[in-house]
């Protein structure tokens, strides 16, 4: 069991630009989550997905946000047109099935300047 | 939206000494979790709670539900210094599609 893997682990980037992360799940979880959190905030939900499917968004998640799964594995999240009220950590989680706790990587800090 | 709120929001202690952290939510639940951050890091899941359980203990943790006031408690006993870090208190939406966060209590212990 390797665990979430989140890469990279640091993103400093110009506004306007384009970002993408990436999240490895642990390969037997079928549910994935993607957060955002700030400092000295609790994680603020973004998207889930079953297998390959989005089921749920928030509305934190705006048009500038968007996130896949492709074949049910791996994840990417990208922000287009970055702003600097987008810097924050963006968190990945993983679980088994419904109810289940959740299984986080170490995040993906991203600073917009 | 935050479904959960922790209380306090900071709590200093000295090693040896019990934390005792407070969660209120909002609405009714299957199950409630607790999970565990150190800075700059991940969340890591401690102890979840079943709505039809009352207290359940992991260790040198404690946590009781109360679902007729909708709170829960997490007690540390015999904290330590390597206990420092933030933790935070969770519930799914009705769906069971989204672990919504509380804002967390940032415990400090000092040797």
């Amino acid at each position: 069991d390797t665990g979430v893997s989140q890469d990279p682990r640091h993103k400093i980037t110009k506004r306007g630009q384009n970002v993408t992360f990436r999240c490895d799940p642990i390969s037997e979880h079928n549910r994935l989550y993607w957060y955002r959190q700030t400092l000295g905030q609790g994680p603020e939900f973004l998207t889930y997905f079953q297998n390959e499917a989005q089921l749920e968004k928030s509305r934190l998640l705006s048009d500038r946000f968007s996130a896949e799964r492709p074949k049910g594995s791996f994840s990417t999240l990208e922000i287009q047109r970055t702003e600097q009220g987008d810097s924050a950590m963006y968190l990945c989680a993983s679980s088994s099935g419904r109810g289940s706790p959740l299984h986080f990587g170490n995040g993906t800090r991203l600073t917009v300047t | 939206s935050q479904q959960g709120e922790e209380d306090p929001q900071a709590l200093s202690i000295q090693e040896g000494e019990n934390a005792t952290m407070n969660c209120s939510y909002k609405t009714s639940i299957n199950n409630l979790q607790w999970y565990r951050q150190n800075s700059g890091r991940g969340l890591v899941h401690l102890i979840l709670i079943r709505s039809n359980e009352r207290e359940k203990h992991s260790g040198r943790l404690r946590v009781t539900l109360d679902t007729s006031k909708k709170s829960s408690s997490l007690l540390i006993t015999a904290s330590r210094a390597a206990d420092t870090a933030s933790y935070f208190c969770a519930t799914f939406n009705q769906a069971g599609t989204a672990l919504i966060f509380g804002k967390g209590t940032t415990l400090s212990v000092s040797s």
